[in-house]
């Protein structure tokens, strides 16, 4: 069965600074990975994923990811935070086809100015 | 990208009724929406997957006659919370993806606040 695995509860990080949103998977084939944020009360908005192709993948917002096939990691990161980058993150994975995504924990990230 | 409504957006309820929440895709044909429930500070947990013109499949653990859900045509699936109790207040959130492309990402309604009193 697919997992996914975001091992911190809270990031916190000052304005300007670069963040690091930590995910590890773990699946029985190729996968799926995606990033998603939510903000307070609202439904989940896409960032990025990763299917195939480039390890390093660009996304919404100024964020990217980068799939480490050998750590099993998919990492979300951008270079300079800002305050309003600060939510909740959720790292997900899923098998080809109609299938539901299944999600980490999520990671809430604040970004102090 | 491709838009899921859902509304209502918040609702409270007294104890014993029923609750019905709609999930529309507004551009697209959805012939599977997924439903999901997160409680506060949460993750996401499948409830059900729910396909048009036929039964849900619910997740193990997921009282299908509490939480029903019909997905009669190909832009709504409606779940409806019966005899809602208290502990059925958390923060429900439906998804779907444009059917025939395998690798595009999902995209989720702004979710439904339900409090139950």
């Amino acid at each position: 069965a697919q997992s996914v695995a975001q091992p911190e509860d809270q990031v916190n990080v000052a304005e300007g600074n670069p963040l690091t949103v930590k995910c590890t998977y773990s699946v029985s084939g190729n996968p799926y990975l995606f990033w998603y944020v939510q903000y307070p009360n609202r439904g989940l908005q896409f960032l990025l994923k990763y299917i195939t192709g480039d390890n390093l993948v660009k996304g919404s917002y100024g964020f990217e990811a980068e799939f480490n096939k050998s750590q099993t990691s998919f990492h979300l990161k951008k270079p300079s935070a800002l305050v309003s980058d600060s939510a909740l993150y959720f790292c997900a994975v899923r098998d080809p086809g109609n299938t539901p995504l299944v999600f980490g924990k999520g990671t809430r990230l604040s970004v102090i100015a | 990208g491709a838009v899921v409504s859902q509304h209502p957006s918040r609702v409270i309820c007294k104890s014993g009724t029923s609750v019905k929440i709609e999930c529309r895709s507004l551009d697209f044909q959805a012939t599977t929406m997924f439903w999901y429930r997160q409680f506060p500070k949460q993750s996401l947990m499948l409830m059900a997957t729910s396909n048009e013109g036929s039964k849900a499949t619910y997740e193990q653990g997921v009282e299908k006659d509490k939480f029903l859900i019909n997905h009669a045509s190909l832009t709504l699936s409606t779940l409806t919370v019966t005899s809602a109790h208290p502990e059925d207040s958390s923060f429900y959130i439906c998804s779907a993806r444009v059917p025939g492309q395998g690798n595009t990402e999902a995209f989720f309604g702004q979710g439904t606040r339900l409090t139950v009193v």
